[in-house]
């Protein structure tokens, strides 16, 4: 079974831009979760997507956005990039079983955001 | 109010010594505990995990924590370290409240292996 895909791997981007990072759950697995991994903060949680539906939400700025599509598959997007959010961006996917959210989480390899 | 503290940003150890991660936390509810490893340029990957069963949990790659609630602490522990095992540990609190949850990472172990 494929793991979580997470696409584009790099990416480059000036200030002020914006960008959009995706990420693809392992097959069946219906919840994804964001993370933002930085030298300085450490790993720290977006948000977190089931059914379409955010479910949880960390403590970030409005600029960073997310969405999940009908198949499970979800996009984060941050606006009016700042130097602070070069970063290494997680997707993990969770099970859900009975309407429930594993608390396992399977992570993707991360998309590297240098900012400019 | 929850939070999660690994002691020590950096453990060095020699091959086929013991290896000893500490990690202590808290939570103002019962929590979920998890221990995540980070290869160079890779995801993190699931080591263990307790949720309230036994209290000693055994994971992959001959890894072991256990839960201590006295002492508020899940250390990860391995008999003899392996090379392959040099990479960033973190530890992982997960909290259920209501319908919502909040998880907090700690700020991550990096393990060397001496050869």
């Amino acid at each position: 079974k494929a793991g979580v895909t997470q696409t584009p791997r790099y990416l480059i981007k000036t200030r002020g831009q914006q960008v959009t990072l995706s990420c693809s759950p392992i097959s069946g697995h219906r919840s994804v979760s964001w993370y933002q991994q930085t030298p300085g903060q450490g790993l720290q949680f977006l948000f977190e997507y089931f059914s379409e539906t955010q479910r949880n939400k960390g403590n970030f700025p409005g600029r960073f956005s997310g969405r999940q599509f009908s198949n499970s598959r979800s996009e984060m997007n941050v606006s009016t990039l700042e130097l602070g959010d070069s970063a290494l961006y997680l997707c993990a996917s969770s099970l859900v079983i009975g309407g429930a959210v594993s608390d396992t989480q399977y992570f993707g390899p991360g998309t590297r955001l240098t900012v400019l | 109010a929850q939070s999660v503290t690994q002691l020590d940003s950096h453990v060095s150890v020699s091959e086929g010594t013991p290896v000893l991660l500490r990690c202590n936390y808290s939570s103002s509810y019962s929590p979920s505990l998890f221990w995540y490893v980070q290869h160079p340029n890779k995801g993190l990957q699931l080591l263990l995990k307790y949720t309230s069963a036994a209290t000693l949990v055994k994971g992959i790659n001959g890894f072991e924590a256990e839960f201590k609630k006295s002492e508020t602490s899940f250390h990860l522990t391995k008999p003899s370290a392996h090379m392959s095992d040099a990479a960033e540990y973190f530890c992982v609190v997960r909290t259920y409240y209501s319908s919502a949850s909040k998880i907090i990472f700690g700020s991550g172990t990096r393990l060397s292996i001496r050869p």
